[in-house]
């Protein structure tokens, strides 16, 4: 059984850092792409980072870009985010999920439960 | 804002059928890039509900259906049930972007 367990999450100052993680099990983690999608309140999913199966790719949507870091060590199944300058706006709900790629174009078939991050003073 | 437009909200009552529809352009379902759905219910991990256009995961009843042309896409569910009511986004690749991206989502209500 897949599982993608989620950790990290917090509440955190304006300016400040935060590392997420997420633990993977249940299927061939050195194998697969991994990305990080975020829902913030009221809002809708936006899919903020992407990195391949072996390090060798990776993606930022543009809110997120110089600020944010996706990693992984594939020795320990898990999938990491590290979040700077982090902003009012960086609060949300982030999920991490399985990426199947095919062509070019990526979808998610497995996702975590969630951590949230609250960004406030 | 996203590049791929999908109504805020859709309502229909228990057996009955409703379609969600997914708007793009040029550079992503209109490129032939792959066109995705999930299912979101809050509090909970979002679901893939279909895949590559039209293609349904384990377990996933075959209520569901998606389709594709030109620029757009839909999602298709038949036999309303309670238990649908839900946020339903859809997903592409963007060639502008370099990225994937979702749709804005869809509140589905069952009456």
């Amino acid at each position: 059984e897949v599982q993608l367990l989620e950790s990290g999450g917090t509440l955190v100052q304006p300016g400040g850092s935060l590392r997420l993680s997420c633990a993977a099990s249940g299927f061939t983690f050195n194998s697969y792409a991994m990305s990080w999608v975020r829902q913030a309140p009221g809002k809708g999913l936006e899919w903020i980072s992407y990195i391949s199966a072996t390090e060798g790719d990776t993606w930022y949507t543009d809110s997120v870009q110089g600020r944010f870091t996706i990693s992984r060590d594939n020795s320990e199944n898990t999938l990491y985010l590290q979040m700077n300058s982090l902003r009012a706006e960086d609060t949300a709900v982030y999920y991490c999920a399985k990426d199947v790629c095919s062509g070019g174009s990526c979808y998610l078939d497995y996702w975590g439960q969630g951590t949230r991050v609250t960004v406030s003073s | 804002q996203s590049v791929l437009t999908q109504p805020p909200s859709v309502s229909g009552a228990p057996g009955q059928e409703i379609t969600i529809s997914c708007a793009g352009g040029s550079s992503n379902i209109g490129a032939d890039y792959d066109v995705h759905w999930y299912q979101h219910l809050p509090g909970t991990a979002p679901k893939l509900l279909i895949f590559g256009n039209n293609n349904r995961p384990s377990g996933v009843p075959d209520r569901f259906s998606g389709s594709k042309s030109g620029t757009s896409a839909s999602l298709a569910i038949t036999g309303l049930q309670a238990e649908d009511e839900a946020d339903y986004y859809c997903q592409s690749y963007d060639s502008n972007l370099s990225g994937s991206v979702f749709g804005g989502g869809t509140k589905l209500t069952v009456l």
